[in-house]
């Protein structure tokens, strides 16, 4: 059974850090993986997808790669804002056909000014 | 604007009550999951459905009922059996298959009275 682990658990820094959160999963035969941002009391927002056969996939200051030999994935943040602060979660597709996605417990950010 | 519907956005059970939160797509998709998620243990399946009036269980389906009965709408029951339903709710949607993102609702915060 895929199992998703995402570290470190939380994270803190100052505005204006660049930043690297990390996903690793126990299964390397995937169909995509997914990063989500979660704000408190709020649903999901999909951030990135990575498909199986890329390498990474960028969006404005956000950068996801993927490594899916060693099992890795890692979310980049560059210049990190206040308004980042959320907590980010990885979820993984497997591909054997169920396409249910696997969750990490998630990475909780705080950017303070 | 297409998204996912979850109401009501807190809910307040009484012991040995079912109670029943809603959730409605308009993105046409026809895959509908519910989660649920407890503070530190990321998300946990419910249960899913890839199909009108057909549906699976996930990894904590005991207490929990749902029916798919158009393809726009997935509610989940939550019984007297499930004795522990404080939560946080969350309802999502995707295209079966596809490298297209999962989609979620805002959620219901499920308390005890």
């Amino acid at each position: 059974k895929q199992e998703v682990t995402q570290i470190p658990a939380a994270l803190s820094v100052p505005e204006g850090e660049n930043l690297v959160l990390n996903c690793s999963f126990t299964d390397s035969a995937i169909y995509n993986l997914q990063w989500f941002r979660q704000d408190p009391g709020k649903g999901l927002t999909s951030l990135l997808l990575i498909q199986s056969s890329q390498r990474e996939q960028t969006s404005g200051r956000l950068n996801a790669s993927l490594d899916k030999s060693s099992g890795r994935s890692t979310l980049y943040i560059a210049a990190s804002q206040p308004g980042d602060s959320a907590t980010y979660l990885c979820a993984v597709k497997d591909s054997g056909g169920s396409y249910i996605p696997t969750f990490g417990r998630g990475t909780s950010l705080i950017v303070h000014p | 604007d297409g998204g996912i519907t979850q109401s009501p956005k807190y809910l307040f059970r009484k012991e040995g009550q079912n109670v029943t939160l809603s959730c409605e797509q308009n993105l046409n998709h026809d895959a509908m999951y519910w989660y649920r998620q407890d503070p530190g243990q990321g998300l946990r399946l419910i249960y899913y459905s890839q199909i009108v009036n057909d549906f699976q269980k996930g990894d904590i389906a005991e207490g929990y009922s749902v029916s798919r009965e158009k393809k726009e709408s997935f509610p989940l029951t939550v019984t007297s059996a499930q004795k522990n339903p404080t939560a946080f709710y969350l309802c999502a949607s995707s295209i079966i298959g596809s490298n297209q993102p999962q989609h979620f609702g805002d959620g219901t915060r499920l308390s005890i009275l």
